[in-house]
């Protein structure tokens, strides 16, 4: 049973305009969330995250929003650039108990962008 | 500063064999993660350590799967008696797990286990 996942495998955006990546979960304890990219052989590198109690979080380029009643979260990239061509993994916690010790992560959604 | 350094980068072995994959944190981070992913797949839980509680083992997917993290620092994932599905990205993540606040995990650069 999939907790969290992103139903986009792929994304493909030009240079300059807004990629969108979507995750939805399933797990109403889930309080914490978080993006992160990765790029081919290398580890996730933590992006932006965002608390149960916000609805919106912006870093620079990076925006989050998180829609609680939907259990729906998005990653929004404005512009994109061709650095950001890589796989977008989001990922969730819950801070009761035992559960808050480890991340559930979606499948993940690779972005390319077109020069 | 230094961030989550693993070794080996890559490791081929042989089925029925044993391998041990080996992780150094961030330094002062007390929380230690493990996990793996599979082709095409997302990030699996494995382990967790904090501090010198008792680790929680839940994501262990066999009891050919165990880790011990020595002084508070290091740790090392073994797996016993190696089988093709164990081939994965296995990739190591630690954190400052503050009390009360967000905790972000950072992570190594993984090992690549491949079992023929």
């Amino acid at each position: 049973d999939q907790q969290v996942k992103q139903n986009s495998p792929s994304l493909s955006v030009q240079e300059g305009r807004i990629s969108i990546l979507n995750c939805d979960y399933t797990n109403s304890m889930f309080d914490y969330f978080l993006w992160y990219k990765k790029y081919p052989a290398e580890g996730p590198t933590f992006l932006i995250s965002i608390s149960s109690i916000k609805d919106k979080n912006e870093d620079g380029r990076f925006t989050v929003f998180l829609n609680k009643s939907a259990k729906h979260l998005s990653l929004h990239i404005v512009p994109s650039q061709p650095g950001d061509s890589a796989v977008y993994f989001c990922a969730a916690r819950s801070s009761w108990g035992a559960a808050g010790n480890k991340l559930t992560f979606g499948g993940g959604t690779r972005v390319l962008v077109k020069p | 500063g230094a961030g989550v350094s693993q070794s080996p980068s890559n490791k081929v072995t042989e089925k029925g064999k044993d391998v041990e994959l080996r992780c150094d944190p961030i330094s002062g981070h007390t929380a230690l993660y493990w996990y793996r992913q599979s082709l095409g797949q997302g990030l699996e839980f494995l382990i967790y350590f904090q501090g010198n509680s008792a680790p929680d083992k839940s994501g262990l997917p066999s009891d050919r799967f165990s880790a011990e993290r020595t002084g508070g620092s290091v740790s090392t994932l073994t797996i016993q008696r190696t089988q093709q599905e164990d081939s994965a990205v296995y990739l190591c993540a630690s954190s400052l797990r503050l009390a009360g606040e967000a905790d972000t995990q950072y992570f190594g650069p993984g090992t690549r286990l491949t079992v023929l």
